[in-house]
């Protein structure tokens, strides 16, 4: 069975404060994709990172930046420094053979002044 | 460019109408998605297409349920008889193709369905 799993349903954060969203994931594919969207509140899911199974290295964009760990099946996704502007919901995604995207429930972030 | 787009953004229809859902993707994209995204069930996938064809229609949750893609382009989901559980927020998204590695699916704003 494929599953995504987002704990965290809602966190709240002060601006500026470094806040990390998890993400757990399950599947017997040994080729797999993962996969990190955010919906603001206007509703539509923007991408933000892909990554296939066959690469570790961590990865940091600006403020974002994503540590994933095939030892624990977590694709873990942090915000530093964040912002207003980050308060969203984050979507964790998994595909594989099939190609469409498996999603977790979604983590609510959000951001106060 | 152009993103995906969809029509309507927002449909409110009567238990028992049939409703069409548009879906443009993005220009050159050879697959397209559609998925629901609903409180009580979150985001899932309903159907996806590559080119004209449907390998995977696993997803749609009953034969009210159909999807077409003409010219390798536009896709209509047409659900009939419309039930208060179709209420969603129906996903549209578009990927260069359907191969190995995966390509990234980009996703259109939605058209939001409220059945009474």
């Amino acid at each position: 069975a494929q599953k995504v799993t987002q704990a965290q349903t809602e966190i709240s954060v002060v601006e500026k404060e470094d806040v990390t969203l998890d993400c757990v994931y399950e599947t017997r594919d040994t080729t797999y994709y993962l996969f990190w969207y955010k919906q603001p509140p206007s509703g539509e899911l923007v991408f933000l990172i892909r990554r296939n199974s066959f690469d570790e290295q961590n990865e940091i964009s600006g403020r974002y930046s994503w540590n994933f760990q095939k030892s624990t099946s977590s694709f873990n996704f942090t915000i530093t420094a964040s912002q207003v502007v980050d308060s969203a919901v984050y979507f964790c995604a998994l595909s594989t053979r099939t190609d469409k995207l498996i999603f977790g429930t979604g983590t609510r972030l959000q951001v106060f002044p | 460019g152009a993103g995906v787009s969809q029509s309507p953004s927002n449909k409110v229809t009567e238990k028992g109408k049939d409703v069409e859902l548009r879906c443009d993707p993005i220009s050159g994209h050879t697959a397209l998605y559609w998925y629901r995204q609903s409180l009580g069930q979150g985001l899932e996938f309903l159907i996806y297409f590559q080119g004209n064809s449907a390998p995977d229609k696993s997803g749609l949750p009953s034969d009210r349920f159909s999807a077409e893609r003409t010219g390798g382009s536009v896709s209509t989901l047409t659900i009939q008889r419309t039930q208060q559980e179709d209420s969603a927020v129906y996903l549209c998204a578009s990927s260069l193709e359907v191969r190995n590695p995966t390509d990234t699916q980009y996703f259109g704003p939605g058209t939001r369905l409220t059945v009474l």
